[in-house]
């Protein structure tokens, strides 16, 4: 079993839609959550993180971190054909000097 | 970009030459990661450095080696290219001792032939 589970997708909503998207984990240690954006051809950019569980809200970005359940989400609300780009979850914890990727989730907003 | 520089940010090289990535940042950082991006594969660590002459390997290690004579550069050597190592790389720093909250460079393209 993998760290870390990303359903790669690739997943396509209308804008103004919500996306919604989520990251499993197995590793009890982790307790801190990340969650990237990469646009095509450029580094990937730091979007949110948060502290252990719970909820923090940015914007139009939700993210929400469930250690009871080893599960981790994002929500983008009114997408825009901006946010397409693929969203990578990442997290730490457990005095370890690495982080834990998911594999990436492509979102395509169409107009 | 966090300070970070990578250099070059492309690359074509032939299969049995060596090639040295550079990643430089501005900000003092103790800790510098490289990663190779592969589709299917997502973002493996291939090294990282908690220090000046301090590095450790990560999942993907084989076929390189890094150097760190400097706290602001971390250089990344492929000995002899081969194509499997045709892919982009990033550097990247940590930002906090505890939260290993880690900031991206541009990447650089790697082309092996």
């Amino acid at each position: 079993q993998k760290e870390v589970e990303q359903d790669p997708g690739p997943l396509s909503v209308p804008e103004g839609a919500i996306v919604s998207l989520n990251c499993t984990y197995s590793n009890s240690a982790f307790q801190y959550f990340m969650w990237y954006r990469q646009y095509s051809r450029k580094g990937p950019e730091l979007l949110m993180y948060t502290y252990s569980s719970g909820n923090k809200e940015d914007g139009r970005f939700t993210a929400q971190v469930d250690k009871s359940s080893k599960y981790i989400s994002l929500f983008i609300r009114d997408s825009q054909p901006s946010d397409s780009a693929t969203y990578l979850c990442a997290m730490s914890g457990g005095g370890n000097n690495r982080l834990a990727f998911g594999k990436g989730n492509q979102v395509v907003v169409i107009p | 970009d966090a300070g970070i520089t990578q250099s070059p940010r492309h690359k074509v090289t032939e299969t049995g030459t060596p090639v040295t990535l550079r990643c430089h940042q501005t900000e003092n950082h103790r800790y510098m990661y490289w990663y190779r991006q592969d589709p299917g594969h997502g973002l493996r660590l291939i090294h990282y450095s908690y220090g000046v002459k301090d590095t450790d390997k990560g999942e993907v290690s084989d076929g390189y080696s890094v150097s760190r004579s400097k706290t602001e550069d971390f250089l990344l050597t492929l000995e002899s290219a081969t194509s499997s190592q045709t892919s982009v790389y990033f550097c990247a720093i940590r930002s906090g001792q505890e939260k290993n909250i880690q900031y991206f460079g541009a990447g650089t393209r790697l082309s092996v032939l």
